[in-house]
């Protein structure tokens, strides 16, 4: 079957700690996407990746960081310095290509104790 | 830059009514329009999309969408709701302000509740 992973589901973090959130697809996709989701709200980006090797910040970068050494993975770490990291994290990948629709992975529900 | 309205933030109907959720859009260029929905603790699945193709879009699961330029709308509809279609609704344009880098901004949701 051909989609987007990721994992875990659900994870639990103390304050203090980094943790790290896996995306895998295997749709040979270019572009890969993070978005944080909030009760109630949109998606934010919080990083995207065009190309293996290569990642921008999107609007809600800080306190978290990614790699791309594979075309397949796109990991993301929230890091202790994200105040506010309890949320769902959506992950995605696309063509990359402009009007290209996005491909959304399971997401993992992140909650800090 | 592009940017989205979703206009209900909280839509009810009753089971076999039909359904309406509104969407406007701000775009200098010719936009790429998308439907997702997202059921609960689930990632977000694509409904339909437009690209500059027909102006009226049919989906997955009865959903449909018409764009209309000179109100800068996307609507959805669905001219029959299923209990099953109780979900979180989001509409979303391709940035194309920032090149082609593929990004998408997100509308803030509607969710559609169906009442039996």
């Amino acid at each position: 079957d051909g989609g987007i992973t990721q994992s875990p589901k659900y994870l639990f973090r103390k304050e203090g700690q980094n943790v790290t959130l896996s995306c895998e697809q295997n749709l040979n996709h270019d572009a890969m996407y993070w978005y944080r989701q909030d009760p109630g709200q949109g998606l934010r980006l919080i990083y995207y990746s065009q190309i293996v090797n290569d990642f921008q910040k999107g609007d809600i970068a800080e306190g978290y960081s990614v790699s791309r050494e594979k075309k397949e993975s796109f990991p993301l770490t929230v890091t202790s310095a994200q105040k506010n990291p309890t949320a769902f994290y959506l992950c995605a990948s696309s063509m990359g290509r402009l009007g290209n629709e996005q491909f959304f992975g399971p997401g993992t529900r992140l909650t800090v104790l | 830059a592009q940017s989205v309205t979703q206009l209900d933030s909280h839509v009810s109907v009753s089971e076999g009514t039909p359904v309406l959720l509104r969407c406007n859009y701000s775009s200098s260029y010719s936009p790429s329009l998308f439907w997702y929905v997202q059921h609960p603790n689930k990632g977000l699945q694509l409904l339909l999309k437009y690209t500059s193709a027909a102006t009226l879009v049919k989906g997955i699961n009865g959903f449909e969408a018409e764009f209309k330029k000179s109100e800068t709308s996307f609507h959805l509809t669905k001219p029959s709701a299923h209990m099953s279609d109780a979900a979180e609704y989001f509409c979303v344009v391709s940035d194309i302000d920032s090149g082609n880098t593929g990004k998408l901004i997100f509308g803030q949701g509607t969710t559609l509740q169906v009442k039996p």
